[in-house]
């Protein structure tokens, strides 16, 4: 059964390039969530989607953008990057449904990115 | 608004040593509440996930306790081995801002020598 899947695992982009990160959600789950974590610090919620629909949103500028498919596989896109969006990017899925509270997150193991 | 704060931010301790990370959030209405290890530069594994119905989770050598009333949950590792060095996440599922969301502290980076 595989669990999370994210792609690329590192990458290196230039100031002020865009960039799309891509998520498949574990097996049985219809939600996914993005995270952002810097270097030392927890990691920070971005937005999620369910139903190809974002449902909800951090505190992340508009430069922050998803999609979510039909198969609920997720991307993230950030735009005009800044040296400060270097992090590791994680993506997590659940499963939205009365059972979701009780199942909790799985994550995967994140992308790397790299601004320079 | 939801904060979760872990004590201490860095633990070292030798082999075979039992020990406590600590998590405390600020609101007590929480969903669950759930334990992540994470190895240096890789993505977060889930350890324990206590409903908030629960008082503890135990997982092998590790216990996992939640006092909901005084916001406060303890991560226990018995007979501590190298393999156990990594950072240890606390995240409660709680209404925030945004919605409910997954609320993370910023960790117990752990050490242990053998």
């Amino acid at each position: 059964d595989a669990g999370v899947t994210q792609s690329p695992t590192h990458l290196i982009k230039t100031r002020g390039q865009q960039v799309t990160l891509r998520c498949s959600p574990k097996s049985g789950h219809d939600t996914v969530s993005w995270y952002q974590q810097a270097l030392g610090q927890g990691p920070q919620f971005i937005f999620q989607y369910y139903e190809e629909e974002e449902r909800q949103r951090g505190n992340f500028p508009d430069r922050f953008s998803g999609h979510q498919f039909p198969n609920y596989s997720s991307e993230l896109n950030v735009n005009a990057l800044l040296l400060g969006d270097s992090a590791l990017y994680l993506c997590a899925s659940s499963f939205d449904g009365t059972a979701s509270l009780k199942s909790g997150y799985t994550f995967g193991s994140g992308t790397r990115l790299t601004v320079v | 608004k939801q904060e979760v704060t872990q004590i201490p931010a860095a633990l070292s301790v030798p082999e075979g040593e039992n020990l406590v990370l600590n998590c405390s959030f600020t609101d007590s209405a929480i969903y669950n509440l759930q334990w992540f290890r994470q190895d240096p530069g890789k993505g977060l594994t889930s350890l324990l996930l206590i409903q908030s119905s629960q008082r503890e989770q135990t997982s092998g050598r590790l216990n996992a306790s939640l006092d909901k009333s005084s916001g406060r949950s303890t991560l226990y590792i018995a007979a501590s081995q190298p393999g156990d060095s990594a950072t240890y996440l606390c995240a409660v599922y709680a209404a925030n801002q945004a919605g409910t969301a997954l609320i993370f502290g910023k960790g117990t980076t752990l050490s242990v020598s053998s």
